[in-house]
């Protein structure tokens, strides 16, 4: 069964350096999305993204974050000024299109800012 | 989105059919019921999803009652594997991207 793959699957990085996560969605999936989990908290939206542009976006998503779809397979996220609370898991997920197909998310990156 | 209630957390012995509850009283006509787990550490999972009529797959059975304002997510013979948070969802179906919101869900512990 296809799924959605992410790497790397920890990251460890110094607080203010940028930090790159990268999926790689379900091949004939057109939506895809990036949600994150602080440890013990819920698992709350970040941005969703078609047809090359941001489709909506959380409060929590603000210019130190951005997205890109940078060829016909990745999805990346990244972070450029990383702060001690971006500590997360971030999840990848997308999402084939049309009403009601549901998200399918990859197992996450573990992100620990030092 | 209509918000939905689950119990804090539950047990079921293996084998055994575990049966869990999501409160959505104030959903609206053009609102379906998701429900998706998340084993330890892992990506959240889909399992099901529903308007009106019961629904099944492979995973799961979802009963939804006649009112719309609860629904059930059963699993016929749960096993070990099934220890996760499971979380209840209402979201409006329409074209397109729509996030998900997340609740605290229901933590399932299946035992030997």
């Amino acid at each position: 069964e296809p799924e959605v793959t992410q790497t790397p699957s920890h990251q460890v990085t110094q607080m203010g350096q940028e930090v790159i996560l990268r999926c790689v969605p379900i091949s004939n999936h057109l939506y895809f999305y990036w949600y994150r989990q602080i440890l013990g908290q819920k698992v709350e939206f970040l941005v969703s993204f078609y047809n090359n542009e941001i489709s909506e976006k959380s409060e929590i998503f603000d210019d130190q974050f951005s997205v890109e779809r940078p060829d016909g397979s990745n999805f990346t996220l990244k972070i450029r000024s990383t702060k001690l609370e971006d500590s997360a898991m971030y999840f990848c997920a997308s999402t084939e299109g049309g009403s009601g197909q549901p998200q399918h998310f990859g197992d996450g990156t573990r992100l620990s800012i030092l | 989105d209509a918000k939905t209630t689950q119990p804090t957390s539950m047990d079921c012995a293996e084998g055994r059919a575990a049966n869990l509850p999501c409160n959505h009283s104030t959903i609206s006509g053009n609102e379906y019921v998701y429900w998706y787990r998340q084993i330890h550490s892992q990506g959240p999972q889909y399992i099901i999803h529903g308007l009106k009529n019961n629904e099944t797959n492979e995973m799961a059975s979802l009963i939804i009652t006649e009112d719309r304002k609860s629904s059930t997510l059963i699993l016929p013979h749960a096993t070990l594997r099934d220890t996760a948070v499971y979380y209840c969802i209402v979201r409006v179906l329409n074209t397109g991207f729509q996030k998900l919101v997340f609740g605290t869900g229901t933590r399932l512990l299946v035992s030997p």
